[in-house]
């Protein structure tokens, strides 16, 4: 089955803290992978391609087959980092699904 | 021009109105997605269009019925919907539906069903 997981429905960190948002995934091949952000009353947005290893606004994320992550990092958060983040997986067979996980609010505190 | 748009912004239409949601793109894109998404909830897929041509109903209630007039264009027909069929109807579309360049999504449509 081809499937991503977010386990944290909320990560709330101060200022300055790193960050780092967990992003696992199942399937069989290699995966396309990304990152899109929704800010609050804001389109949703692409974050990061996996197969671009570009970093917008200081994330970065960095594929591990070995074990099936995509974590979403950044080494300095930001109040406007505050967002609901979602991974996503291409799913087979060029049908163009995207299968999103269930999302992480990132929480900013100042 | 690097967006989807999306009209209306917001809908309210009662259970026995027809209605449609419209999406626009003109970035040559060739795959066009409508979603659904509820509060606090990843996107839904609903359909794909490849190439004007529906690859993918994903077991969608027949009251949802899409078309493709066009490449640039892509319309929801709605009717008899339920009240739990109150979301975000998020249009989305790619270069191709094996596009590892992602999707470029619209601000969405609002929809409440009374």
């Amino acid at each position: 089955a081809q499937r991503v997981t977010q386990p944290e429905k909320l990560l709330s960190v101060f200022k300055g803290a790193p960050v780092e948002l967990k992003c696992n995934y199942s399937y069989s091949g290699s995966p396309e992978l990304f990152w899109y952000v929704q800010y609050s009353r804001q389109r949703l947005q692409l974050l990061l391609r996996h197969i671009s290893r570009e970093s917008i606004k200081g994330f970065t994320a960095d594929l591990n087959k070995g074990e099936t992550s995509f974590h979403l990092k950044k080494p300095f958060a930001q109040e406007e980092d505050s967002a609901m983040y979602y991974c996503a997986l291409l799913g087979s067979g060029n049908t163009g699904k995207l299968i999103f996980g269930q999302g992480t609010t990132l929480q900013v505190k100042p | 021009d690097t967006e989807v748009t999306q009209t209306p912004k917001h809908l309210v239409m009662g259970m026995t109105n027809k209605k449609s949601l419209k999406c626009e793109q003109h970035m040559g894109h060739r795959a066009m997605y409508w979603y659904k998404q509820k509060a606090k909830k990843p996107p839904e897929l609903m359909f794909v269009y490849s190439y004007e041509k529906l690859s993918i109903n994903e077991s969608v209630p027949s009251r949802f019925s899409p078309e493709c007039p066009n490449s640039s264009l892509l319309n929801l027909h709605l009717h008899a919907l339920q009240p739990e069929d109150s979301a975000l109807y998020l249009c989305a579309s790619s270069q191709g539906p094996d596009s590892y360049y992602g999707y470029t999504f619209g601000s969405g449509t609002r929809l409440t069903v009374v």
